[in-house]
């Protein structure tokens, strides 16, 4: 079965450190990804999507993403983490031409002063 | 300038009562959805339309019915609340179908609670 998997559920890092946030998905060829944030108490922001083309891909914020096909996965991640990157973050792919945005269960970011 | 958005932000309610949620986007997008975020922050579509045509109808109870006027709004209304339907329910809206039309932008949310 398609899926979208975010194997931690939280990571806390050190203002000023380096950030990885891991997603794998399950699905026979390549799908359309995208990373997005949640604040608390706000909706979703997108920070970067990958379609086809260089398989690293800049986002807003600092964000970079990296599209591994052999690995089927889209890790998030951002050199220098700051306070304010404090947040959820989902995320989320269209596996087919269902149009739907299947989205994975999230890995929250703590960030220690 | 909100892109999209949905009103009310909470929703406070009996069980047993119906309510709507409202939404509209001023992106002049053709595409509209609902999702549901639960307890877990697990989000999950429920509904889609395209030029207020009903594309995604996912297994939802039917007393969850949207209702789209326009290519601009796309309400949700629900019929004799239960407490299992409290969660945040978030407006998208996309440019259209297929390709890099799939990049949706979020509405704020609304949270419901069933008391």
């Amino acid at each position: 079965a398609q899926s979208v998997t975010q194997p931690d559920i939280h990571i806390t890092v050190s203002e000023g450190a380096s950030l990885e946030l891991r997603c794998n998905y399950s699905y026979g060829a390549t799908p359309y990804l995208f990373w997005y944030v949640q604040s608390p108490g706000q909706g979703l922001q997108l920070l970067l999507k990958y379609f086809s083309g260089d398989t690293l891909v800049q986002g807003i914020k600092g964000f970079e993403a990296e599209f591994k096909r052999s690995q089927s996965s889209f890790n998030l991640r951002k050199p220098s983490v700051h306070w304010s990157d404090a947040a959820e973050y989902f995320c989320a792919v269209v596996m087919d031409s269902s149009y739907k945005l299947i989205f994975g269960s999230g890995t929250r970011l703590l960030v220690r002063p | 300038d909100t892109a999209v958005s949905q009103t009310p932000k909470y929703l406070v309610t009996q069980m047993g009562n119906d309510k709507s949620i409202k939404c509209e986007q001023n992106l002049g997008h053709d595409t509209m959805y609902w999702y549901k975020q639960d307890s877990k922050k697990f989000l999950k579509i429920m509904f889609s339309y395209n030029n207020k045509e009903l594309i995604i109808n996912e297994t939802v109870p039917n007393r969850f019915s949207p209702k789209s006027p326009d290519k601009a709004h796309l309400n949700l209304h629900i019929n004799s609340l239960e407490l299992g339907d409290s969660a945040v329910y978030f407006c998208a809206s996309s440019q259209g179908l297929g390709g890099t039309s799939y990049e949706q932008y979020f509405g704020p949310g609304t949270r419901l609670t069933v008391t």
